[in-house]
Formats: C-alpha cells, sequence, structure tokens
C-alpha cells in the first residue's frame, strides 16, 4: 500500500515566518513529488513539483527531496496571510498519484 | 486558456436518487481523473481513463458508481443509487501523460445526499 504522510497540524506562524511544511512516502519507486494548495472549499492547485535529490526554488517556496530518506519538505519564506490554507503532498512512481491528507498552515497577521 | 470545467457546482439530493457529475478535461489532456474528497479519507481516486479508456476504476467503491468518457472533451460520474455516505466533494482532473506529470483540478461538485 503506497502512503504519503504528513501531519495533519494545524502549523501556525506568524507573518513574516518561514514555514515549513513536511512529507514522507513509502514507495522507493516514486520519482516524482508534487504540492498543491488548497483554500477552504476550493479546488488543489498545484503549487511546486520536483523530481531530483536537492532543492527547487520558485519565487517564496522552495522544494527539498531526499530520496534517501523518502522525505519531502515545502519551504515557504516571508509567510503571508494568504498562504493559510491545506497543504497536499503527492507522490508518483510510474503510475497515479498517491496524496497525503494535508497540513493546514495558518498565517496569523 | 480554459481549465478543468465540472458541473454542478453543488448538488443536493435524496437518498436512492441517481446523480451525474460532468467534467470537460483540459484540451489535449490525455489522462482523466475522478477523485473524492472526504475529511477522513482525504482525496481517493476513483478511476482514471487514458484517451477515453478506462484504465483502473479499482476505487470505485461499489457497483452503484459508475464512469464514462465517451469522448476527448468530456466525462460523467454517475451514481444509482445514491446513499447519504456519498456525500463528499468530487474532483475531476486532469492531466498530459502519466505518472511524473501534475494533474490540474477542476473546481469540484460538492455533493450532498439527503
Amino acid at each position: 500500500q503506497k502512503e504519503v504522510e504528513q501531519n495533519s497540524g494545524p502549523l501556525s506562524v506568524p507573518e513574516g515566518a518561514i514555514a515549513s511544511l513536511n512529507c514522507t512516502y513509502s514507495d522507493r519507486g516514486s520519482q516524482s513529488f508534487f504540492w498543491y494548495r488548497q483554500y477552504s472549499g476550493k479546488s488543489p492547485e498545484l503549487i511546486m513539483f520536483i523530481y531530483s535529490n536537492g532543492d527547487k526554488e520558485d519565487g517564496r517556496f522552495t522544494a527539498q527531496l531526499n530520496k534517501a530518506s523518502q522525505y519531502v519538505s515545502l519551504l515557504i519564506r516571508d509567510s503571508q496571510p494568504s498562504d493559510s490554507a491545506t497543504y497536499l503532498c503527492a507522490a508518483s512512481g510510474y503510475s497515479t498519484l498517491t496524496f497525503g491528507k494535508g497540513t493546514m498552515l495558518l498565517v496569523s497577521p | 486558456d480554459a481549465g478543468v470545467i465540472q458541473s454542478p457546482r453543488h448538488e443536493v439530493t435524496e437518498m436512492g436518487q441517481e446523480v451525474t457529475l460532468r467534467c470537460k478535461p483540459i484540451s489535449g489532456h490525455d489522462y482523466l481523473f475522478w477523485y473524492r474528497q472526504t475529511m477522513m479519507r482525504g482525496l481517493e481516486l476513483l478511476i482514471y481513463f487514458n484517451n477515453n479508456v478506462p484504465i483502473d476504476d479499482s476505487g470505485m467503491p461499489e457497483d452503484r458508481f459508475s464512469a464514462k468518457m465517451p469522448n476527448a472533451s468530456f466525462s460523467t460520474l454517475k451514481i444509482q443509487p445514491s446513499e447519504p455516505r456519498d456525500s463528499a466533494v468530487y474532483f475531476c482532473a486532469s492531466s498530459i501523460g502519466f505518472g511524473g506529470q501534475p494533474q490540474h483540478f477542476g473546481d469540484g461538485t460538492r455533493l450532498s445526499i439527503l
């Protein structure tokens, strides 16, 4: 059974701080990893994907992948109240995406 | 470009009624996925299609659920008869290719079965 685990949170950070969201996956064959943001009552929105070990930066977002540890993380720098949402981690090998249940992030002004 | 389009956005119906959810994928995307999301179980894949052909329906919970994709621009998910435990948000997503390709989600249908 392929699993993606995330702490449900909520993770509370003050505005301007760095938010660190973490995810572990069970399938060593997973090759691709995705972070989706989901606002309450809305659909998941792709914000980052990463395929290789190391860091990938896009604006205020940095995705980090460590395949040896089967660990993926998302860092959000200069967190804003508008970043408050649930963040879903997803992993894929040669088949469909397996989603975690998400971590709720709350950024307080 | 238009994203994935789902209809209706909200559906409230009584137990035992037939429910039909509709999805138009992004043009050019050859994979279409149906998901169900609940607080308890998160996002669950129900079925996916490649080039209009159902590939894996192992996530469909019961025979009451069926899905079709008659052409590249349209898919339906049908529940007959519906039950209160089917209440959830149903998402359709599409992608170019498979495996490592990102999926793009529609706005979802919030289904309530009374």
